[in-house]
């Protein structure tokens, strides 16, 4: 059966804290990993992974993947209060589906 | 560019009614997708259409959801009679070429 896995569930840190977000997936013909953002609404778009190994970064926020192991990490240096949201990840399989985990909540408090 | 567009942002219904969702993809889309978001499942995939064709709608719930895409730039979600286990947030997204997705604001639909 297929599934992506994310945890923590939850994660209350403080500002300036470091904190890592993981994802775990078992999906048929794997095609690449995403990373979303979401706040209010509307999750947004952070990063897409297709190879292994090769970090992906935008400001404080950076991704990997591991294709052997199944797995990508989001993390977060110097985290601030609009850091506070929930992360998705989702895998790209068969062709054009997107398998979405259950999401991490980040509470980053001041 | 606007984003992909969807109405209503909110609709209140009683049990039994119809319910029908639009939802706009970005102009040059050729992918959309539905998805439902709950507490308890997450963001489910209910159906998704690749050049206004249904591909896979091995996620629509049962036979009270129906979508269509009777054109590139236009699709409905719609549930008919409606029940309060179907309130959720509703969400739809496009892409192009099946890269990465972009969503709407969503249809936050209640059920009572």
């Amino acid at each position: 059966e297929d599934k992506v896995v994310q945890s923590p569930l939850s994660l209350v840190v403080h500002e300036g804290d470091t904190v890592t977000l993981n994802c775990s997936y078992e999906v048929t013909n794997f095609r690449s990993l995403l990373w979303y953002k979401q706040e209010k609404k509307a999750p947004t778009f952070l990063f897409m992974l297709t190879s292994s190994g090769i970090e992906k970064k935008s400001g404080r926020l950076s991704s990997i993947l591991d294709k052997k192991e199944l797995f990508s990490i989001l993390n977060i240096t110097a985290t601030q209060t609009g850091d506070s949201a929930v992360y998705l990840c989702a895998a790209k399989y068969n062709f054009n589906k997107f398998y979405f985990g259950s999401g991490t909540k980040l509470n980053v408090k001041p | 560019d606007a984003g992909v567009i969807q109405s209503p942002r909110h609709e209140v219904t009683e049990m039994g009614q119809e319910v029908t969702l639009r939802c706009k993809p970005i102009s040059g889309h050729d992918y959309l997708f539905w998805y439902r978001q709950t507490m308890m499942r997450g963001l489910e995939l209910l159906i998704y259409f690749n050049n206004n064709v249904p591909i896979d709608d091995s996620g629509m719930p049962e036979d009270r959801f129906s979508a269509k895409m009777p054109n590139a730039s236009f699709s409905t979600l719609k549930i008919q009679p409606s029940e309060p286990r179907d309130s959720a947030v509703y969400f739809c997204a496009s892409t192009l070429d099946g890269e990465k997705l972009f969503f709407g604001s969503g249809t936050q639909l209640s059920v009572l």
